[in-house]
């Protein structure tokens, strides 16, 4: 099992180019999740899709769009990157137990610099 | 609404020294409580879990979690620190009736294991 795997692992942008996130679960998770992660922030959650066709924004959506492609995947797009948007990303995926949240996995992250 | 506050943003220790990093949460329910682990340049691995079983809670790598309603409180314990410690430690908190789908983190506590 890779439990929860994103690509890519690095990127540098420049300021108003795009770029998609891929994340995929081979867990047969229903919830998928995306975080940012900035210094003395903690995570930050920027979407997450409770099951298969359906996404809900989290606390930072702006300047990210999400595509629930199937069970698995998970993307996140940003369609014109900004400078504020240098940042550390990483998905998680889990299940409900007793009408909450369970244990989220964790991906390895993609560190992302926008110049 | 759910929160959680790490209070230390940056904790050393000595090898060999307790460890006790500290957690408070709020909610208005019976909440399920997590502690997580970072290791620099990687994602996020659960520590343990408490989820209205027995209130002491033991995970991996010798670390163990109390939690006490009376307090709001779900520290994070260790008797004896080892170098290999040293990392980023979050706890979060998940609660039936706040938005679906989501952990709510604290800022992390930075944990030094001086030799």
């Amino acid at each position: 099992n890779a439990g929860v795997t994103q690509t890519p692992k690095f990127q540098v942008l420049k300021t108003g180019q795009s770029m998609t996130l891929q994340c995929a679960q081979d867990m047969n998770h229903n919830s998928m999740y995306w975080y940012r992660q900035d210094p003395g922030m903690g995570l930050r959650l920027i979407y997450y899709s409770a099951s298969e066709g359906t996404t809900d924004k989290g606390e930072v959506p702006n300047g990210y769009n999400v595509s629930r492609l199937n069970k698995r995947e998970f993307s996140l797009r940003l369609e014109s990157a900004a400078p504020s948007q240098t940042s550390v990303y990483f998905c998680a995926s889990s299940e409900l137990a007793g009408g909450r949240t369970d244990t989220q996995y964790f991906g390895p992250g993609t560190r992302l610099t926008v110049l | 609404a759910q929160s959680v506050t790490q209070l230390g943003s940056h904790v050393s220790v000595s090898e060999g020294a307790l460890v006790l990093l500290r957690c408070n949460y709020s909610s208005s329910v019976p909440p399920y409580l997590f502690w997580y682990v970072q290791y620099p340049n990687q994602g996020l691995q659960l520590l343990l879990k408490y989820t209205s079983a027995a209130t002491l809670v033991k995970g991996i790598n010798g670390f163990e979690a109390e939690f006490k309603k009376s307090e709001t409180s779900f520290h994070l314990t260790k008797p004896s620190a080892h170098m290999s410690d040293a990392a980023e430690y979050f706890c979060a908190v998940s609660a039936r009736g706040g938005s679906q789908g989501n952990l709510i983190f604290g800022k992390g506590t930075k944990l030094s294991v001086k030799p």
